[in-house]
């Protein structure tokens, strides 16, 4: 299956603990997306990769997260010091470079992080 | 006020009705339009997608858009138990820097009774 794979898919952590979450996008998708999914709430886009460059962070985003994509294919999504508002399902996206299905977003199954 | 609005639903139809779903927006800057499906615990699905104004069908799936009106609906014929899910509308304008991020409706949970 060739499809984007997120891991975990669930993790219980308690207040001010650390987690990362890692992405691996459909292969050679050089665009790269996490939103953040709350319950009864559709995605918020949090931050976009073009290759290894982030390139746009929402103001969701708050200092205690942070996204790499060192080498341009998977991606890690830290939160430092995680609240209970951090609570939701972390969603990644690949997306092809240009050409006609380049609105393509291919979402992967998510990690859902409680902060107890 | 939301840039998307989508009612949450719950819609419950029996199984071979005529479903209607429905986004409204107030970003004219929108030009792509999309309808994901979303199971319980999954991640979101792409079913159709259309550019600017138009009507685009694929099987059972109808998608509209009204730029006009700022209004997109899918229609789901024959609707199957295995329909029910949540549906999101999402759309996004003209990308800076390739950035093709999504603004999605809140989503609408569909059931199909037997």
């Amino acid at each position: 299956d060739t499809g984007v794979s997120q891991d975990p898919r669930h993790k219980i952590t308690k207040r001010g603990q650390n987690v990362t979450f890692r992405c691996d996008p459909i292969s050679e998708h050089n665009r790269l997306y996490w939103y953040r999914q709350t319950l009864g709430q559709g995605p918020e886009f949090l931050t976009y990769f073009q290759n290894e460059a982030q390139l746009e962070k929402s103001r969701l985003l708050s200092d205690r997260f942070s996204a790499e994509r060192p080498k341009g294919s998977f991606s890690t999504l830290e939160i430092q010091r995680t609240e209970q508002g951090d609570s939701a399902m972390y969603l990644c996206a690949s997306s092809h470079k240009a050409g006609a299905n380049s609105y393509e977003q291919y979402f992967g199954p998510g990690t859902r992080l409680t902060v107890t | 006020q939301k840039e998307v609005e989508q009612d949450p639903g719950p819609l419950s139809v029996p199984e071979g009705a005529i479903v209607s779903l429905n986004c409204t927006y107030s970003n004219s800057a929108f030009q792509y339009f999309m309808w994901y499906r979303q199971y319980s615990r999954k991640g979101p699905e792409l079913l159709m997608y259309t550019y600017s104004s138009g009507n685009k069908e694929d099987g059972r799936f109808t998608a509209q858009v009204d730029k006009s009106s700022k209004y997109i609906s899918l229609f789901i014929r024959d609707s199957q138990p295995s329909d029910s899910a949540t549906y999101l509308c999402a759309m996004r304008g003209i990308s800076n820097f390739g950035n093709e991020k999504l603004t999605f409706g809140t989503g609408t949970r569909l059931t199909i009774i037997p």
